[in-house]
């Protein structure tokens, strides 16, 4: 079974500074994908990044950019320029690759609360 | 076009009440999902639903069954709750095979008393 973990409870941010959310994950799979998707005080939950792991380049999303290190199994998510908005829930998500015709499950971990300030 | 969409966001049920939570989405997704939302646990996988006719426990199913009604509609029922079932409850939908975003709905905020 995978297992997610986030170590960081709580942080806070500055608008327009960078900040990093920290993942580590547990599997003994060769390949897989791994998300991290922001939850705002909506309720919703929006992706924000994906990341194949059978491609060494880290995923980019504008101001949003992942560390991908498969040997250590970190997943880190930086937020650039931070801004209000970016205020949220976010949960880092791994996902195992399966043949096609069957479902894709996620595993979450517990998430860090991001709070920018101004 | 309304993506996932989820029936009641708020319940209140006493102990041994019976409900079902009802979610459809619009995107012709194969796949839908049920998870639960507790503090400090993040989101877990209650049951899941590959395509259309077929179901499948995820990681805590006991006190749900579920029933995908059609292609759109995958609903949650409690049987008999119990306050342990108190939970923010999200459907979600993807399209078949490894990889693929999952779509989320709004979420049901359940509390049992």
């Amino acid at each position: 079974a995978q297992t997610v973990t986030q170590s960081q409870p709580e942080m806070s941010v500055q608008e327009a500074e960078t900040v990093t959310l920290s993942c580590t994950y547990d599997t003994s799979e060769s390949n897989y994908y791994l998300f991290w998707y922001k939850q705002p005080p909506s309720r919703q939950m929006i992706l924000v990044i994906r990341q194949e792991a059978y491609k060494q380049q880290n995923a980019t999303e504008n101001r949003f950019s992942v560390n991908f290190q498969k040997a250590a199994k970190s997943f880190s998510l930086k937020i650039s320029d931070s801004q209000l908005g970016d205020t949220a829930m976010y949960f880092c998500a791994f996902m195992k690759h399966l043949v096609s015709g069957t479902a894709s499950k996620l595993t979450f971990g517990t998430g860090t609360r991001l709070q920018v300030t101004l | 076009n309304a993506g996932v969409t989820q029936t009641p966001k708020f319940q209140v049920l006493k102990t041994g009440q019976s409900m079902t939570l009802q979610c459809a989405q619009d995107m012709n997704h194969n796949s839908m999902y049920w998870y639960r939302q507790d503090p400090g646990m993040g989101l877990r996988l209650i049951y899941y639903s590959a395509s259309e006719g077929t179901t499948d426990k995820g990681e805590v199913p006991n006190g749900y069954n579920v029933s995908r009604l059609n292609k759109r509609e995958f609903s949650l029922r409690l049987e008999s709750a119990a306050p342990s079932q108190t939970s923010v409850y999200f459907c979600a939908s993807s399209e078949l095979g490894g990889g693929n975003e999952q779509y989320f709905g709004p979420g049901t905020r359940l509390t049992v008393t």
